[in-house]
Parts: C-alpha cells; sequence; structure tokens
C-alpha cells in the first residue's frame, strides 16, 4: 500500500513556540492532504485539507492563523503550529489522497507535548 | 451530508471467536466506505474499501465487510479474532468523489481475550 511519512513523531516544546511537522508522500503524488486532531479515546477531528499550489481549506472553529498550512509540493505539506499553548498538546493526523486508488492514506501521527 | 455511527464504543471477543464491529452509515450521494484499524500511538491502516464495485469487500488480516444499502450498513467481520487484532477500529464514509473529505465514526475499542 502506499506509504505517508510524518516527522517529528513526537515534540515537546515550551508554551509560545512555534513547531512544525511534516508530512510526505512516499511513493504517489498527493494534491490533497488533509490534517486531523485526535483526543485521547476518541475520533479523529479533521482541521483542514491541504491542496497543492493553493491555500488550505480550514474546518469551522479552526483558527488559520494558529494552524498554519503549506503545500509546497506533491509529496509535502507542512503543519505549524504558532505560539503553541498547552491546550494544543494533541496527536496529529495526516493523510494524502491517492487519486488513482481512491484512498486516504494516513500518516503514523505526531505527538505534541506543549509545556 | 455524511455521518457514520459506530454501534459500541467497546468489544470484547475470546481468540479465535467471530469478530463483528458494526458500522452504519447516512449519506446523500452513492457513499465510498472504508474501515481503519489503529494500533496505540500509531497513525490509521487502511484495512478494506467499498467504492460501488463488488459488495462484499475482503481486506488485509482476514477481515471483510459487506456493503448492504437497504440496511445503510457496513458491518467489519473476521471469522476467527486473533490477539493481535486488539485495536481501535474506525469506520468512515466519504461522499464518492474519490475519498476527499472523510467523515469517521466514533470508533470502536476490539479487546480480544485469550
Amino acid at each position: 500500500g502506499a506509504v505517508v511519512s510524518q516527522h517529528p513523531s513526537r515534540v515537546i516544546c515550551k508554551s509560545g513556540t512555534s513547531v512544525k511537522i511534516e508530512c510526505r508522500s512516499l511513493d504517489f503524488q498527493a494534491t490533497t492532504m488533509f490534517w486531523y486532531r485526535q483526543f485521547p479515546k476518541q475520533s479523529l477531528m479533521l482541521m483542514a485539507t491541504s491542496n497543492e499550489g493553493s491555500k488550505a481549506t480550514y474546518e469551522q472553529g479552526v483558527e488559520k492563523d494558529k494552524f498554519l498550512i503549506n503545500h509546497a509540493s506533491l509529496t509535502l505539506s507542512t503543519l505549524t503550529v504558532t505560539s503553541a499553548h498547552p491546550e494544543d498538546s494533541s496527536f496529529y493526523i495526516c493523510s494524502a489522497r491517492d487519486i488513482r486508488q481512491e484512498t486516504q492514506y494516513f500518516g503514523p501521527g505526531t505527538r505534541l507535548l506543549v509545556l | 451530508a455524511q455521518s457514520v455511527t459506530q454501534l459500541g464504543s467497546h468489544v470484547s471477543v475470546s481468540e479465535g471467536a467471530l469478530v463483528l464491529l458494526r458500522c452504519n452509515y447516512s449519506s446523500s450521494v452513492p457513499p465510498y466506505l472504508f474501515w481503519y484499524v489503529q494500533y496505540p500511538n500509531q497513525g490509521l491502516q487502511l484495512l478494506l474499501k467499498y467504492t460501488s464495485a463488488a459488495t462484499l469487500v475482503k481486506g488485509i488480516n482476514g477481515f471483510e465487510a459487506e456493503f448492504k444499502k437497504s440496511e445503510t450498513s457496513f458491518h467489519l467481520t473476521k471469522p476467527s479474532a486473533h490477539m493481535s487484532d486488539a485495536a481501535e477500529y474506525f469506520c468512515a464514509v466519504s461522499d464518492g468523489k474519490g475519498a476527499q473529505k472523510l467523515v469517521f465514526g466514533q470508533g470502536t475499542r476490539l479487546t480480544i481475550n485469550p
């Protein structure tokens, strides 16, 4: 199956700093990638849809200035959590859409802890 | 708009027993349906998908699911549970347009008893 990587897998940062998370599709091109947030023992919440070469589309209630998304190439999307606060601590998961397979493939996730 | 309901947040079966995880969906258009599995502290792995072809879909690790339009269901089954099947399972629906936005169910935690 298609492979999607995420980096870093785990990050601890101080409150007020910014953190960048990378999502890469390793063996296919993805014009669309998605960013999810998952709280403990809960389902995935879609944060935004990342479109290569254009602005991301954010879900209602997600602050676009807080969660900056860049999709600069067909294999890379980045999520930057700006001025992170403890309430931003969560598990962030990206996915990449493989058009040929009509399927989203998920990365392994990034655990963010803001102190 | 699409929605997914997974009946039972926690299912427990004995090793070797039948696994049945229930998923009902709501969609105003012909849906694409997916089952994903998540192991602790990991991302989601695709188990199987329905994309308007055969209604009985076979996936990895011995899992299969049947699309029943009349019941708006897409239940996941496995004839014989293995200890390694213990995980969180998510059912998801998209609007059929090649897996754009996915709407996930609440998830079902599967526990396997030895």
